[in-house]
């Protein structure tokens, strides 16, 4: 299996704030790696598709980068509705897995 | 619009099994080239990919799970379900649907107690 490891676990922020979360895959991916945000008892939101490419109708102070191994969500001016949880997501091989999650916090 | 919903119960008993089903409209999961899964998140925690299947009925399972797990299609009426057997209460969770990889249903919380 791939594992996706995901740092910070948490962190805290202000608004306004540039903020970078990382994942970490133990084995090359391309770019088949997601974004998501989760809200509080609501379902995970895809944010970014292939490393870098935004979801229609997300905002552009999100972007991605990275291919192979590292991968980086940057949200360039956090706003107060971007606290939330992040987690990516490796699409590459079975089993699909996640990141374990960051809580941005404020 | 393309909408998912996850229908089931929301109490299991241990050793029982839980089964859901995920209607989807907007789409027809017959034609569709995408593929179909279930992704479940124990209450507090994380997110962990249950299996998947595609338009064909061919699907992949999480290696974790796949010795209790059924994922199958039914085109008839664009639903697709999950079967889990001998459930714990580790298998409490939120279980979603989704069209791989977005976007997913609202979420289901089942869980297993006596």
């Amino acid at each position: 299996d791939i594992q996706m490891t995901q740092s910070p676990s948490s962190l805290s922020a202000s608004v306004g704030d540039r903020v970078t979360i990382t994942c970490r895959a133990s084995q090359a991916i391309s770019n088949d790696l997601g974004w998501y945000q989760q809200k509080p008892g609501k379902a995970p939101k895809r944010l970014l598709y292939a490393a870098f490419y935004l979801q229609s109708g997300v905002p552009s102070r999100f972007s991605g980068s990275g291919s192979g191994t590292e991968f980086t969500l940057t949200i360039s001016s956090l706003q107060p509705e971007d606290f939330a949880t992040y987690y990516c997501l490796q699409h590459n091989s079975y089993p699909l897995t996640f990141g374990g999650g960051t809580k941005v916090e404020i | 619009q393309l909408q998912l919903q996850e229908s089931g119960p929301g109490l299991v008993k241990p050793s029982e099994t839980l089964s859901l089903t995920c209607t989807v409209s907007g789409d027809s999961i017959s034609s569709s080239s995408y593929k179909w899964g279930w992704i479940r998140q124990p209450p507090g925690k994380g997110l962990e990919w249950i299996g998947g299947i595609n338009y064909g009925g061919t699907s992949q399972y999480n290696p974790s799970l796949k010795s209790r797990i059924t994922i199958s299609l039914d085109t008839s009426k664009n639903q697709f379900s999950l079967k889990l057997t001998s459930v714990t209460a580790a298998d409490t969770a939120v279980y979603y649907c989704a069209r791989l990889y977005d976007p997913w249903g609202q979420g289901i919380l089942v869980t297993v107690s006596s």
